[in-house]
């Protein structure tokens, strides 16, 4: 099942503007990681935020984290037109010594800069 | 190019048919991930290996079957293959057995049963 749910499902705009794309989780976790995804294509790594980390910024990307509200937002700003793509939160929940990792996925947002 | 490579990049095949898919890990990764992503389910993690042991599992079906080779690429077996299979399957790799520096992701295999 899925992990994560992200809001909205869909987000239109102009290029310049900034796009805001929200995630919430159920469970505990050891981080939240957001990836983007061109149509079909494989998945690319943006960003990653630890459990005890509130805010990360690389580049026009900005990640926060609230772990009491279960809750992530991605924040592109001075988006361009290439910034088209879905966006992914997952959350890694860790796991014990002997065992591994894995990513649970939410389910997108479709992001649409219009030129 | 990622440095995650996986072969085939598409296949069509039948139902009750058998495939493998491949993954060859970026250079210096030990860990390989496998999940599936359909239009119904979303993405979903199926198996995770790590230097060669298989290390957490998903929910991936008794059909389907995986492994770590000593070189560390991996195959994912899908057999008796049915039409709701359909799917994209991307292999991720990571350096280390727990990840806290994300996942690289190939560019995918997209499996067609018809």
């Amino acid at each position: 099942s899925q992990q994560g749910e992200e809001d909205p499902q869909a987000l239109s705009i102009q290029e310049g503007e900034n796009a805001t794309m929200n995630c919430s989780y159920k469970t505990s976790i050891n981080n939240l990681q957001w990836y983007r995804q061109n149509s079909g294509r494989g998945l690319v790594h943006l960003i990653l935020i630890r459990s005890n980390e509130r805010e990360k910024h690389s580049g026009r990307l900005r990640v926060t984290l609230d772990t009491s509200k279960k809750s992530s937002s991605l924040l592109i700003t001075a988006s361009r037109a290439a910034d088209t793509a879905s966006y992914f939160c997952a959350t890694d929940a860790g796991g014990r010594e002997t065992s591994g990792s894995r990513l649970t996925f939410g389910e997108g947002t479709q992001l649409t800069v219009n030129p | 190019d990622s440095g995650v490579t996986q072969t085939p990049k598409h296949l069509i095949t039948a139902t009750g048919q058998r495939v493998t898919l491949r993954c060859s890990p970026r250079s210096g990764d030990l860990s390989v991930y496998w999940y599936q992503q359909s239009l119904d389910q979303g993405l979903q993690f199926l198996i995770h290996y790590y230097n060669g042991e298989e290390r957490a599992k998903g929910n991936i079906l008794e059909r389907f079957s995986a492994q770590q080779f000593p070189d560390l690429h991996s195959e994912l077996n899908l057999s008796s293959l049915e039409l709701g299979d359909s799917a994209l399957y991307f292999c991720a790799s990571s350096r280390q057995r727990v990840n806290n520096y994300g996942y690289t992701f190939g560019s995918g295999t997209r499996l067609t049963v018809v």
